[in-house]
């Protein structure tokens, strides 16, 4: 069972920086950790992922740490427009993944002005 | 420029009729999967074609049956429709197999059954 662990809701104020964690305490070696949000009456939208380095894109940057048995997901100044539904998810490097994601509650990000 | 275009958005239809999901991706990719978001929000995969392949069939009833007439599309034929067949539908495409290729997701196609 690829589970992860993340709060139910978080808030931030528009222009913070917002760092949304997440628990994956029993990931394995190959298991990468991928993080994807859903903004209201939209699909799933892949936000970032990396395996044991950090990692930085245009829309964040991914903490992963060192015991790589918990995760951070950092948005460097939230927008109204990053309010949505923030998923942590792990998933196998090969084998029979096949891009099965196993999606939890995700953590409900509120954003005021 | 739409990447994975779901049509219809909405679909509402009767109990035991007979419907269709199209799904398109102008993105290349080899790998399509639908995946189903229930009342409760949780996201479920149902299926996953790999060049028109059947890779993943995560034990849906034999009603869903998936069409891939090329790798660019996807589609979902839904028989004897049911109350509990209401959900929000998505297709999504990645550019490989792996555990690392990311999803792209379609806006998704609300199906309700009355």
């Amino acid at each position: 069972d690829a589970k992860t662990t993340q709060p139910n809701s978080m808030e931030s104020n528009e222009e913070e920086p917002v760092h949304l964690p997440c628990n994956h305490s029993t990931i394995s070696g190959t298991d990468y950790i991928h993080w994807y949000r859903q903004l209201p009456s939209q699909g799933p939208e892949y936000v970032i992922h990396g395996l044991t380095s950090n990692v930085n894109n245009r829309m964040a940057s991914l903490a992963i740490a060192v015991d790589r048995k918990s995760s951070t997901l950092i948005l460097h100044r939230a927008t109204l427009r990053d309010a949505a539904v923030y998923y942590c998810i792990r998933t196998n490097a090969g084998g029979t993944s096949y891009g099965k994601l196993t999606f939890g509650q995700g953590t409900i990000l509120t954003v005021h002005p | 420029d739409t990447a994975v275009s779901q049509t219809p958005k909405y679909l509402v239809t009767q109990m035991g009729n007979d419907k269709s999901i199209k799904c398109e991706q102008n993105l290349g990719h080899d790998t399509m999967y639908w995946y189903k978001q229930d009342s409760k929000k949780f996201l479920k995969i149902m299926f996953s074609y790999n060049n028109k392949e059947l890779i993943i069939n995560e034990t849906v009833p034999n009603r869903f049956s998936p069409k891939s007439p090329d790798k660019a599309h996807l589609n979902l034929h839904i028989n004897s429709l049911e109350l509990g067949d209401s959900a929000v539908y998505f297709c999504a495409s990645s550019p490989g197999r792996r555990g690392n290729s990311p999803l792209h997701f379609g806006n998704g196609t609300r199906l309700t059954v009355t």
